[in-house]
């Protein structure tokens, strides 16, 4: 059964760096085809794409937020962590992982329950 | 950047057909995912590659792609069907996943 979690702070004053990590279960990062990736969701908003980590150690970023993020992944620990910086109000969201499958293509199949992160002063 | 469009809303009775679009420019060459959001709840895949439904997703749930279209359809819609559906699929880099802004389906 896979299962993942996000943990972090659910407040950060703009400009500070925010770091969350996804705790998973179910399914290592050292299997092949396998990846674990980041959507937020602001609230009342759509979802947006914000990054992926391969078990190769490849990474994908959103074109528009590529400058601020860093996705890193700890096998052992069976985590993976994104960090933003310079947060902004604007970046004020639910941030979820989620479970990436690469079959013919790469599709997130399960999700966290998501955290909600708040930026204000 | 790369954008997928969606419909904002969708309406239908109870029994009816409800299909949400999604059109892009690189859909003819990528697979295109839908997602179901019910209120203060992660989404949950109901179509992976244009056309295939995960386990536990209900037979009323098919998907279709064409060009640059990629269509959900709920074939007898139920009021449990209410909710927020997206698209996701691949730019044409194959690098950059995006999802579409979001369908609000009213099953009323």
């Amino acid at each position: 059964q896979i299962t993942l979690k996000e943990s972090g702070p659910t407040l950060v004053k703009p400009t500070q760096t925010l770091t969350l990590t996804c705790t998973f279960s179910g399914f290592s990062l050292r299997t092949s085809a396998v990846g674990v990736g980041w959507i937020r969701q602001p609230p009342g908003k759509a979802l947006e794409w914000l990054a992926l980590i391969y078990w190769n150690d490849d990474k994908r970023y959103s074109p528009s937020l590529k400058s601020r993020l860093t996705i890193t992944k700890d096998t052992f620990k069976n985590q993976v962590v994104l960090t933003m910086t310079n947060m902004d109000p604007v970046d004020t969201a639910t941030y979820y992982c989620a479970h990436t499958y690469c079959g013919g293509d790469c599709y997130f199949d399960y999700w966290g329950q998501g955290t909600l992160v708040t930026v204000s002063s | 950047s790369y954008e997928l469009t969606q419909p904002p809303s969708v309406s239908v009775s109870p029994g009816q057909t409800a299909r949400i679009t999604c059109s892009g420019d690189a859909l003819p060459k990528n697979y295109a995912y839908w997602y179901q959001q019910k209120s203060g709840q992660a989404p949950v895949l109901v179509i992976y590659e244009d056309t295939k439904r995960p386990s536990g997703i209900p037979e009323r749930f098919s998907g279709s792609s064409s060009g640059t279209m990629a269509t959900l359809t709920i074939s007898g819609a139920q009021v449990e069907d209410e909710a927020d559906y997206y698209c996701y699929s691949t730019d044409s880099s194959v690098y950059h996943r995006v999802f579409g802004g979001g369908t609000q389906l009213t099953v009323l």
